[in-house]
């Protein structure tokens, strides 16, 4: 079985500055990776996904993930975050084809941004 | 709106009743999936439909809970004989089933059930 490990919790981080939201994961298969971004009261919205090729993959808001399959991560990074990037970011994993996933997807716990003025 | 729209958006209920919650999927999607976020916890798949029909149903925690879905459209998430454990927030996604496997699932706003 698949599972998904977000490492920090929370992140504060003040506006304009970098930030890196942390993600591991463990499968025995090859796995598609995701970054799903919850604003407040809102419904969960893809940000990326990372389905082949370049390892370096672009989302929505500037955001941007890099996928290491030597060392099973999938970072989640903003060179520089605004207020409005205040939201709970969730990085999920999918078995690739071949097996009976349906696509269904195995999630972190999340991890809370919260930017400070 | 063409999103995933859910109802109710919250739910109290006693503990023993039965609930039904609903998903209104995007209009032309054939995959459906449910999951269930309890607090503190990441969220859990129940269910995936394709049409009307539920291939994987591995999600489902007991049989307390059942799923069912029209054609390829509205579905309702049954919960018989809730229990406190069961207060979460569930939330349905569709996508467009060409390839579940990298198809971009869209969610709706979810049901918060609170069993009191």
């Amino acid at each position: 079985a698949q599972s998904v490990t977000q490492l920090d919790s929370q992140v504060p981080v003040f506006e304009e500055a970098p930030v890196e939201l942390r993600c591991n994961y463990s499968s025995s298969v090859s796995v598609y990776l995701f970054w799903y971004v919850q604003y407040p009261n809102q419904g969960l919205q893809l940000l990326l996904k990372y389905l082949s090729g370049s390892t370096l993959v672009k989302g929505i808001n500037g955001f941007e993930a890099e996928f290491n399959k030597s060392q099973t991560s999938f970072h989640l990074r903003k060179p520089s975050v605004h207020i409005s990037d205040t939201a709970e970011y969730f990085c999920a994993v999918t078995l690739r084809a071949g097996g009976t996933s349906y696509g269904k997807l195995t999630f972190g716990q999340g991890t809370i941004l919260t930017v400070h003025p | 709106g063409a999103g995933v729209s859910q109802s109710p958006s919250n739910k109290v209920t006693e503990k023993g009743k039965d609930v039904e919650l609903r998903c209104d999927p995007i209009s032309g999607h054939t995959a459906l999936y449910w999951y269930r976020q309890r607090l503190g916890q990441g969220l859990e798949f129940l269910i995936y439909f394709q049409g009307n029909s539920a291939p994987d149903k591995s999600g489902l925690p007991s049989d307390r809970f059942s799923a069912e879905r029209t054609g390829e459209s509205v579905s309702t998430l049954t919960i018989q004989r809730t229990q406190q454990e069961d207060s979460a927030v569930y939330l349905c996604a569709s996508s467009l089933g060409d390839y579940p496997f990298t198809d971009t699932q869209y969610f709706g706003p979810g049901t918060r059930l609170t069993v009191l």
